[in-house]
């Protein structure tokens, strides 16, 4: 079954960078575009990023655009998230997704990782 | 930018029909998704495509969509149920996939 397995994330500084990266199992990865999509405390959800499935195209939330960059490694069935300009309104549970097609449903998430950003 | 709009809370009482909406302009010209998601874990899809669902969600849960209005229905609500709805959709206008603000559904 699909398996979406996340690290990095934690506390930093605003200003500073952090890298997520969310690990891929169970279907064929590089058949599938990738998002991330965050969710701030007690707050809904805000989409962020995605990445198609042959990395050619990114496409990214205003709030985050120039800021924020989403890649990935196919042979590795990784997708990342690197974060540079921190800001505290940046502070949230970090999911990443499968897409179901492009530009359907996200289809299976990760389990979440929380980025504080805070002095 | 495309507004999502989600009333924020829906009570039902058990084995009732729980009706959730999503408003948006001429949102019936666009597919709706629905995802379920519990406290503390990852959201769940429960409704794709304004109407079709994945594998595995009951056929309780069921969708439609249309003019400024998408709708989630949960027929014969169960306890267990009782989460946070959110509609979501891609709005090819700014290219930017949309959330809704959800709504906090309570089974009493």
């Amino acid at each position: 079954q699909v398996q979406l397995v996340q690290s990095g994330g934690g506390v930093v500084q605003p200003g500073k960078s952090l890298r997520l990266s969310c690990t891929a199992s169970g279907f064929t990865f590089n058949s599938y575009g990738m998002h991330w999509v965050r969710q701030a405390p007690g707050k809904g959800f805000e989409w962020v990023a995605i990445i198609s499935s042959d990395g050619n195209n990114q496409h990214y939330a205003e709030s985050v655009k120039g800021r924020f960059s989403i890649s990935r490694d196919n042979a590795e069935t990784t997708v990342y998230l690197q974060m540079n300009s921190l800001r505290v309104e940046d502070t949230a549970v970090y999911f990443c997704a499968k897409e179901l097609q492009w530009l359907g449903p996200l289809e299976s998430w990760g389990q979440g990782t929380l980025v504080s950003v805070s002095s | 930018s495309y507004v999502l709009t989600q009333p924020p809370s829906l009570s039902v009482a058990p084995g009732q029909t729980a009706t959730f909406t999503c408003a948006g302009d001429n949102i019936g010209d666009k597919s709706v998704h629905w995802y379920q998601q519990k406290p503390g874990q990852a959201p769940v899809l429960v409704v794709y495509d304004d109407r079709d669902r994945p594998s595995g969600i009951p056929e309780r849960f069921s969708g439609s969509n249309s003019g400024n209005t998408a709708t989630l229905t949960i027929s014969r609500v169960e306890a267990g149920d009782e989460a946070d709805f959110y509609c979501q959709l891609w709005d090819s206008g700014s290219d930017q996939r949309v959330f809704g603000g959800g709504t906090k559904l309570t089974v009493l």
